[in-house]
């Protein structure tokens, strides 16, 4: 089975300008969640999506926004990008069941903004 | 919101000894709690969890304790072997069975030193 397949796995931005990231989940998942990870932050959570929907959302700024598409993938974007966006954007699916409440992560995008 | 404190952030262990991770949160509400491993420039993935209705669980040389009246939670792994060395994220989250929002803490780096 394809794991979580994200792209694109690095990109170098200028500050003010705006980027999307692609997330597919594991066949069958229906929720993607997105986190950032920063050196000495850990992982935050930025926002899940299921069945196109946003069910939940974490404390970023309105520059930050996602979508999910019919067959589960998901988008992140995020505009006006500032140099404290730099950071590995992971991507996580998971099923919904409360039984199976396991993420699986993809290997992340890389951004660095200049 | 739930909020997660991990210490230590760095851990050095000698090969063979114990080596243990403690989290706190803040939510009562909270009710899963998983550890994820992250390697070197790979992707999170789980290692193992626990849910609020259990006190310990053991999967061979690792184990995870809850205390709910303390609200906190701790990794053990005995044994360390130098494939242990790897960043470890503790979470906390309430399962609602149709939402979830996983809170991490901001990581221990485990080494362990041969």
């Amino acid at each position: 089975k394809a794991g979580v397949t994200q792209t694109p796995r690095y990109l170098i931005k200028t500050r003010g300008q705006q980027v999307t990231l692609s997330c597919s989940p594991i066949s069958g998942h229906r929720s993607v969640s997105w986190y950032q990870q920063t050196p000495g932050q850990g992982l935050q959570f930025l926002f899940e999506y299921f069945s196109e929907t946003q069910r939940n959302k974490g404390n970023f700024p309105g520059r930050f926004s996602g979508r999910q598409f019919s067959n589960s993938r998901s988008e992140m974007n995020v505009s006006t990008l500032e140099l404290g966006d730099s950071a590995l954007y992971l991507c996580a699916s998971s099923w919904t069941l409360p039984l199976e409440p396991e993420l699986f992560f993809g290997e992340g995008s890389r951004l660095t903004v200049l | 919101g739930e909020n997660v404190e991990q210490h230590p952030s760095t851990l050095s262990v000698q090969e063979g000894d114990s080596a243990v991770i403690k989290c706190t949160y803040s939510d009562s509400a909270s009710n899963y709690f998983p550890w994820y491993k992250q390697e070197l420039g790979k992707r999170p993935q789980l290692i193992i969890d626990i849910r609020s209705n259990v006190g310990e669980k053991k999967d061979q040389r690792i184990a995870v304790t809850l205390n709910k009246t303390a609200k906190h939670f701790s990794l053990h792994i005995t044994e360390t072997q130098p494939e242990d060395s790897a960043v470890y994220f503790c979470a906390a989250s309430w399962d609602s069975g149709s939402a979830r929002q996983l809170t991490f803490g901001s990581g221990t780096q485990l080494t362990v030193l041969p």
